[in-house]
């Protein structure tokens, strides 16, 4: 079976510090993956998808980055951390689901505070 | 407008009730539309895709009106473990999967 997996669980960062989460998923091959953020109160926002290797697309203008060094590795990434940028992130994969309707499925995340 | 609208709650219910949750989305090209359980802390759990002819997963039974642009969940003989938050998500495109989530509706369901 498919499991995704996210590090580090929890992150206390200074404002104007680098970030680097990871997110991996096993058990499949080529997968179309996704981060998101939760900000405290409001719905998930789509920040990056990525639907092979080296391929990755922005929602947003912001502060973050993202890269596919591997097909089943998705890493988030900013240079300087804004406050803006404390969040709960989350990760993702998408599957056809038996419906035939592609189905998303979220990794445990990592709750960003920034400092 | 929002593009998902919920209600956000909180619904407190007791033990054994039905409960009902409507959303609407502005967008009537959406493609695709789901269910998905958040507990407090937690990542979304995907509790159920929702079918053009409406389907049932066990006490959950989920709708989809296109021509109003609603669905709604709908949970029976609630259980306290049924406490959550629950979010509506569209997809709106047909070829990258683009899910669009609400804020969600928080559930509490009491002894």
């Amino acid at each position: 079976s498919q499991t995704i997996h996210q590090w580090p669980a929890t992150l206390v960062q200074p404002v104007g510090s680098p970030l680097s989460l990871e997110c991996t998923v096993e058990g499949t091959s080529n997968p179309n993956l996704y981060w998101y953020r939760q900000a405290a109160g409001r719905g998930l926002q789509l920040l990056f998808y990525s639907v092979g290797i080296g391929q990755i697309s922005s929602e947003v203008p912001q502060n973050l980055s993202a890269s596919r060094p591997q097909d089943r590795q998705f890493i988030l990434s900013s240079k300087k951390l804004l406050l803006s940028d404390s969040g709960f992130y989350l990760c993702a994969w998408s599957v056809r689901g038996t419906g035939g309707i592609y189905e998303q499925y979220f990794g445990p995340g990592t709750r960003l505070t920034v400092t | 407008r929002k593009e998902v609208e919920q209600d956000p709650g909180p619904f407190n219910v007791p033990e054994g009730a039905t409960v009902a949750f409507n959303c609407t989305y502005s967008n009537s090209a959406s493609q695709s539309f789901f269910w998905y359980r958040q507990d407090c802390r937690k990542e979304p759990k995907l509790l159920m895709s929702v079918y053009s002819s409406g389907n049932e997963d066990g006490r959950f039974t989920a709708q989809l009106n296109r021509a109003s642009q609603y669905i709604s969940l709908l949970i029976r003989d609630s259980k306290l473990s049924d406490s959550a938050t629950y979010l509506c998500v569209v997809n709106q495109l047909t070829g990258f999967q683009k899910l669009v989530f609400g804020t969600g509706t928080r559930l509490l369901v009491s002894p």
